[in-house]
């Protein structure tokens, strides 16, 4: 059974900080990884998908890295701001699309 | 694209009631996922279709739990005999290439 596990569950920085969430499961026969935030009240917007031949993804101020054989994923958050506040969750998926496990997210405070 | 509309967006009901959810994903948009999110967890998979077939049931989907998604277009998911513990957020999400695109939930309070 696959395993997904976010840390941290909270983080607050100042505006414009560099900063790191970190994803990991246990099973490494996935099939893709996605990064979605998720804002208070409403539903989940996609950030980045990597799949599993890939190592990265970059949009825009977003970087996500995926490392299979470690069984870790990081998504890397440029020059923060506070419309980055958000939750963030990862997803993984294995065998193809069938199945999809959600971590359990970080909750992220960017303060002006 | 007009999103994916999910419908009730709240629902209150009595223990032992039956209720019913109903997602209408993007037009065109042939593979439907659904999800139950409790209050600081992540969403849990449900159930998976890929046009009108159901091609994956999680555990977690006990007998209570249906959904069907007729002629490949909108989604139902039935909830019989609701418990308390079934009181969550419902989460649609219809996917166009590798992207999920994600409904605004129904919130479900089972009093």
């Amino acid at each position: 059974k696959q395993e997904v596990t976010q840390i941290p569950a909270a983080l607050s920085v100042p505006e414009g900080e560099n900063l790191v969430l970190n994803c990991s499961f246990t099973d490494s026969a996935i099939y893709n990884l996605q990064w979605f935030r998720q804002d208070p009240g409403k539903g989940l917007t996609s950030l980045l998908l990597i799949q599993s031949s890939q190592r990265e993804q970059t949009s825009g101020r977003l970087n996500a890295s995926l490392d299979k054989s470690s069984g870790r994923s990081t998504l890397y958050i440029a020059a923060s701001q506070p419309g980055d506040s958000a939750t963030y969750l990862c997803a993984v998926y294995s065998g193809g699309y069938q199945k999809v496990t959600f971590g359990t997210g970080t909750k992220l405070q960017v303060i002006p | 694209d007009t999103g994916v509309s999910q419908n009730p967006r709240h629902k209150i009901t009595k223990r032992g009631q039956n209720v019913t959810f109903r997602c209408d994903p993007i037009s065109e948009h042939n593979r439907l996922y659904w999800y139950r999110q409790t209050l600081g967890q992540g969403p849990e998979f449900l159930t998976y279709f890929q046009n009108e077939a159901q091609l994956e049931k999680s555990r977690l989907l006990s007998d209570r739990f249906s959904a069907e998604r007729p002629k490949g277009s909108f989604s139902t998911l039935e909830i019989q005999r609701t418990e308390q513990g079934d009181s969550a957020m419902y989460l649609c999400a219809s996917v166009r290439g590798d992207t999920q695109y994600f409904g605004p939930g129904t919130r479900l309070t089972v009093l």
